[in-house]
C-alpha cells in the first residue's frame, strides 16, 4: 500500500530557530499533500494544502509567513516552521491521497 | 463549514462493545471516514461509508445515515489494543483540495 515517510519523528529546538519537516510519498506521486498540526488531546486541524508547483493554501488563522510549505518534487513536501516559540510545540502530521488518505508517522516538535 | 462531534471519552471493559458516536453539521460531503490514532502515532484508515447503511470490517463496522446527520462506529470484541482515539472524518463536497476534516475525536479506554 501507498506509504508516507515523514522526518524527523521528534525534534527539540531552542526558541527563535526554525526547524524543516519532510514529508515524502515512497511509492506514489502526490501532487497535493497535506499538513496537520495535533495539539494533545485534540483533534488534527489543517493547517495548509501543498501544491506541487505552485503556492499553498493556508487554512484561515495560520501564518503562511511563519509556517514555511514548500513542495517541489512529486513526492516531497517540507513544513519549515520558522522563528520558533514555546506555543510551536506540537505534533505536527503530514498526508497524501492515493487510493486512499496516507498519514505520515508525525513529527513531535518542542520548541524550549 | 464542516463540524464532526463526537463524545469526548468512552470506557469499556475487554470482550465488550462499545459505540462511538459522530454527529455533523456539513454542506455536503463524500463519504464519512474512521480512523484510530494511538499516542504519539499516525491516524490508521478504518472504515468508510460512501452511501447509507452499515459497513461490516472483522470487529470493525460503520453506519451513516445522512438524513439524520449521523454515524457510528461499532467495536466489538474490545481488545486492550484497541484503546486508543478515534475520529470521524470527512471530505467535504466543496472546494478541489480533497482535503480531510476531522471530528473533535474520543478518546477509548478498554478495561481489562
Amino acid at each position: 500500500g501507498a506509504v508516507v515517510s515523514q522526518h524527523p519523528s521528534r525534534v527539540i529546538c531552542k526558541s527563535g530557530t526554525s526547524v524543516k519537516i519532510e514529508c515524502r510519498s515512497l511509492d506514489f506521486q502526490a501532487t497535493t499533500m497535506f499538513w496537520y498540526r495535533q495539539f494533545p488531546k485534540q483533534s488534527l486541524m489543517l493547517m495548509a494544502t501543498s501544491n506541487e508547483g505552485s503556492k499553498a493554501t493556508y487554512e484561515q488563522g495560520v501564518e503562511k509567513d511563519k509556517f514555511l510549505i514548500n513542495h517541489a518534487s512529486l513526492t516531497l513536501s517540507t513544513l519549515t516552521v520558522t522563528s520558533a516559540h514555546p506555543e510551536d510545540s506540537s505534533f505536527y502530521i503530514c498526508s497524501a491521497r492515493d487510493n486512499g488518505y496516507t498519514f505520515g508517522s508525525g513529527t513531535r516538535l518542542t520548541v524550549v | 463549514g464542516q463540524s464532526l462531534e463526537q463524545p469526548s471519552e468512552v470506557t469499556a471493559v475487554e470482550g465488550a462493545i462499545v459505540q462511538i458516536n459522530c454527529t455533523y453539521q456539513t454542506s455536503g460531503f463524500y463519504g464519512l471516514s474512521w480512523y484510530q490514532q494511538h499516542d504519539g502515532g499516525a491516524p490508521t484508515f478504518l472504515s468508510y461509508n460512501g452511501l447509507d447503511g452499515l459497513e461490516e470490517t472483522g470487529r470493525f463496522s460503520s453506519f451513516l445515515s445522512r438524513s439524520d446527520s449521523y454515524g457510528y462506529l461499532l467495536l466489538q470484541e474490545l481488545q486492550m489494543k484497541d484503546s486508543a482515539s478515534y475520529f470521524c472524518a470527512v471530505r467535504p463536497l466543496s472546494g478541489s483540495a480533497r482535503q480531510l476534516t476531522f471530528g473533535s475525536g474520543t478518546q477509548l479506554t478498554v478495561l481489562p
